[in-house]
């Protein structure tokens, strides 16, 4: 079974630029996470899916932070423009649902560097 | 909300047992997760626990006190591959989607 998939893995821009995050979760996860990481910290979260719903974004910052997850499956995440405070990981993840027992699956993330 | 608390560094023997402590206060708990993460990689889930007590999955185990919000990480039998970040989760349950994460443990194994 594939895991979560991420692109670019790696993206280098200048400040003010804008950039976008893909990510592909796990076939059959209806629950979709974006987070965000920094350096010697835990992931924090951005946003939650349930299916194309976002029911949780109230730690994204929506003056620059856009996010969507069309019919349900693929999701990106834009930041514009970007800052230097964004460098980062974001990492996407995925959980077939939010019981209990459901295990978020990571995917390797996106190392953001804004110079 | 949720304010979860561990040691940020710790050494240990290849061969030898650690236990990794994490701290939390919750507002609502609905479980409690480990992910190992390798430097540079993504988390990857080890245990969960929702009733107290200890739960054991190879040469790891986790256990739990929901009463004292207390939990630890057990790693028996210490590899140099073990070397990793320990993240600690909790659960939320008035948001059941929800997990706040500690900001790990940074483990180093040597020789």
């Amino acid at each position: 079974e594939a895991g979560v998939v991420q692109s670019p893995r790696y993206k280098i821009i200048e400040k003010k630029q804008p950039v976008a995050f893909w990510c592909n979760p796990i076939s059959g996860h209806n629950t979709l996470y974006w987070y965000l990481q920094n350096l010697g910290q835990g992931p924090e979260l951005l946003i939650r899916y349930e299916n194309e719903e976002a029911v949780d974004d109230s730690q994204l910052p929506k003056d620059r932070f856009s996010a969507e997850r069309l019919k349900g499956v693929d999701s990106t995440l834009k930041i514009q423009p970007a800052e230097l405070g964004d460098s980062a990981v974001y990492l996407c993840a995925s959980s077939i649902g939010t019981g209990v027992t459901d295990t978020q699956y990571f995917g390797p993330g996106t190392r953001l560097t804004v110079l | 909300g949720q304010n979860i608390d561990q040691p940020t560094e710790m050494t240990a023997t290849e061969g030898a047992i650690v236990q990794i402590n994490c701290t939390y206060q919750t507002s609502g708990f609905n479980g409690l997760f480990w992910y190992q993460q390798h430097a540079g990689e993504a988390p990857t889930f080890l245990s969960y626990n929702v009733l107290d007590g200890l739960e054991e999955k190879g040469r790891f185990s986790s256990f739990l006190s929901r009463s004292k919000g207390y939990s630890y990480l057990l790693l028996k039998e210490l590899q140099m591959k073990d070397s990793a970040s320990y993240l600690c989760a909790v659960r939320d349950r008035g948001n059941a989607g929800k997990s706040t994460f500690g900001d790990g443990t940074t483990l180093t194994v040597k020789p």
